[in-house]
């Protein structure tokens, strides 16, 4: 069975400081992988998706990157955080590029 | 751009009472997803359903794609179907989803 896990579950972190938020896919083979964010009672937007390693696309700039150092891994970091950062982070897969997108957990951050 | 409109943005009912949630499309359609966001912000997938009508358990979801809308229906509703539904859109690939605001359910027992 396919799991996908992201870590960290929830993060507080000051303004300018660096993030690094992940996420793994085990039990299926090169899958698509996509990051979403959802700021508080906002709307849910694609933030990357990568059908590859090695290879992301960027859907919205937020100051934001993204990165697919492994098959199974999708990292999304920044090294500066501002407060609109703040929100929801939700990582996805899908086995083909038409098709069902199973989510992640999801990682909160906090930005002060 | 793509913009997706969900109606009615929140819904209260009584359980077992019967629920029509609509979304609307601003381009042509070529993708087309329904999802369950929980209460905590998880997400699970309920239809892709680019056009024509799918069926799960008390879930229907039909596509109309000359008419850019989509609609999921939810019968005979329980409190447990509380939470957010969202649609989603793209012109073609899972790429460049956009998603709408959602429909807030609440089922009272």
């Amino acid at each position: 069975a396919q799991t996908i896990h992201q870590w960290p579950v929830a993060e507080i972190k000051a303004v300018g400081s660096p993030l690094s938020l992940g996420c793994t896919i085990k039990g299926k083979s090169s899958p698509n992988l996509y990051w979403y964010w959802q700021a508080t009672g906002g709307t849910l937007q694609q933030l990357f998706y990568s059908i590859t390693v090695g290879q992301v696309e960027s859907v919205v700039q937020l100051n934001l990157s993204a990165s697919r150092p492994k098959d199974d891994q999708f990292i999304l970091s920044t090294e500066k955080l501002l407060l609109s950062h703040s929100g929801f982070y939700l990582c996805a897969w899908s086995l083909e590029d038409r098709d069902t997108q199973y989510f992640g957990p999801g990682t909160r951050l906090l930005v002060l | 751009g793509q913009q997706v409109q969900q109606s009615p943005a929140s819904l209260v009912l009584q359980e077992g009472e019967n629920a029509e949630l609509q979304c609307n499309f601003s381009t042509s359609l070529n993708s087309m997803q329904w999802f369950y966001q929980r209460p905590g912000g998880s997400l699970v997938s309920l239809f892709y359903n680019p056009s024509g009508t799918k069926h799960s358990g008390r879930l229907t979801s039909t596509t109309v794609i000359k008419e850019r809308r989509s609609s999921l229906h939810i019968s005979s509703s329980q409190t447990t179907d509380s939470g957010t539904y969202l649609c989603a859109h793209s012109g073609g690939s899972n790429a460049k989803l956009t998603f709408g605001k959602g429909t807030k359910l609440s089922v009272k027992s």
